[in-house]
């Protein structure tokens, strides 16, 4: 079965400094896609960032980067220069892509991240 | 971006009642559409995926008979929670993808809605 692990639930970090957020998954298939997801307190999900499990390359967005290990099924988010509005739960996700169709998010059980003033 | 609305954003029932909330892609046609649960402080989970024209696929343990989906069009799923009970009151999220894209299809998140069952 594939699985997503977010070992730390609750995270902080001063305003302008960096923090990572962890995650692993656990997974047979060679291809696939993995995703950070924000939810603020609206509680709208909104897609921070994206990895296809094919590229090497570190995915990155302004502030967001990650850092995948596919030999180590590791997937760790880093913001840099925190802000008030990173403030949320940050859900890390699996989908494994089945010719292009639509599989199935499979989600970590979140980190609530607080950014102190 | 594409867009995708749930309404209503918030309902109050009594049990034993249904209630029945609707998810539109309002600028793409949406083949795929998936219908997350979320409890408090707890993630996302799965509770059906629905195609277009074609029945739903539950994930287990969900009671398809309790929570009806239907996709009758290409911008329109509905989930409704027939006789419902306190235990159903959760944050209900839709999700969509859109056909024709090549490779990735992102899911695109609706804004939930929030069911208190009394």
């Amino acid at each position: 079965a594939q699985t997503v692990t977010q070992s730390q639930p609750e995270m902080s970090v001063q305003e302008a400094e960096t923090v990572t957020l962890s995650c692993t998954y656990d997974t047979s298939e060679s291809d696939y896609y993995l995703f950070w997801y924000k939810q603020p307190p609206s509680r709208q999900m909104i897609l921070v960032i994206r990895q296809e499990a094919y590229k090497q390359q570190n995915a990155t967005e302004n502030r967001f980067s990650v850092n995948f290990q596919k030999a180590a099924k590791s997937f760790s988010l880093k913001i840099s220069d925190s802000q008030l509005g990173d403030a949320a739960m940050y859900f890390c996700a699996y989908r494994p892509n089945y010719g292009g169709s639509q599989g199935n998010l499979i989600f970590g059980k979140g980190t609530k991240l607080s950014v102190k003033p | 971006g594409a867009v995708v609305s749930q309404h209503p954003s918030w309902v109050i029932c009594k049990s034993g009642t249904s209630v029945k909330i609707e998810c539109r892609s309002l600028d793409f046609q949406a083949t795929t559409m998936f219908w997350y649960r979320q409890f408090p402080k707890q993630s996302l989970m799965l509770m059906a995926t629905s195609n277009e024209g074609s029945k739903a696929t539950y994930e287990q343990g969900v009671e398809k008979d309790k929570f009806l989906i239907n996709h009758a069009s290409l911008t329109l799923s509905t989930l409704t929670v027939t006789s419902a009970h306190p235990e159903d009151s959760s944050f209900y999220i839709c999700s969509a993808t859109a056909g024709g894209r090549v490779r990735y299809n992102e899911q695109f998140f609706g804004p939930g809605t929030r069911l208190t069952v009394l």
